[in-house]
């Protein structure tokens, strides 16, 4: 178990809509971040947040888009959903070991667009 | 070219064996270098990080990097069944934060 939880468990949305997908990090993490796997493949970043800023972005559009609360949980929100938007997002909070961070994910969350 | 690079496999080895998992990035920059085991279904869970040219243990796993050849591997001694998963290995690039770049993954089947 690493401390991380994510919510819901799974989701099934249809194209067009939006959704909002939850974190709480483990205890005294204060960076999360945001990665989409699709199936068979390797996990993308989408983004990272530091003390509830923006600190990173990786290749996704502006419809998807995030929060981090003073708690350090943090949130995935995606607008006008498309059908290849279907994957597995984690969350993953970051430790520093030295000058290493390492994350550790939380289980993810399935969604499917129909 | 892909900036992190596995043999998607299946990689397949008896049980008691030594199992090898290589990775290859493009980036001369990359800092750190992370394995990560993901059961079917489930999240990558963090096997274990390299940063320094040589090796690493970490019980019956070792990890290898050569950053001249941008090469990192992963070795599993005593290869046992519940080792059959996917290992995902995952580069930090220099300058990019905490932002971990994957590559596609390597599934490991182990048979008794």
């Amino acid at each position: 178990e690493t401390g991380v939880t994510q919510s819901p468990t799974h989701l099934i949305k249809t194209r067009g809509q939006q959704v909002t997908l939850r974190c709480s990090s483990q205890s005294g993490h204060n960076t999360v971040s945001w990665y989409q796997q699709a199936l068979g493949q390797g996990p993308q970043f989408i983004f990272q947040y530091y003390r509830e800023e923006e600190n990173g972005r990786g290749n996704f559009p502006p419809r998807f888009s995030g929060l981090q609360f003073p708690n350090y949980s943090s949130e995935l929100n995606v607008n006008a959903l498309e059908l290849d938007d279907s994957a597995l997002y984690l969350c993953a909070s970051a430790s520093a070991s030295g000058s290493v961070y390492e994350q550790y994910f939380g289980p993810g969350t399935r969604l499917t667009v129909t | 070219q892909k900036e992190v690079e596995q043999n998607s496999g299946p990689l397949s080895v008896p049980e008691g064996a030594i199992a090898s998992l290589n990775c290859t990035y493009s980036d001369r920059g990359s800092q750190s270098f992370f394995w990560y085991r993901q059961y079917s279904g489930k999240s990558p869970e963090l096997i274990m990080f390299i940063y320094s040219n040589g090796d690493k243990e970490d019980g019956r796993f070792t990890a290898q990097l050569n950053k001249a050849s941008q090469y990192v591997s992963l070795l599993i001694r005593d290869s046992q069944p519940s080792d059959s998963a996917t290992y995902l290995c995952a580069v930090k690039l220099d300058n990019a934060g905490n932002m971990l770049t994957f590559g596609g993954g390597t599934r490991l089947m182990v048979k008794p």
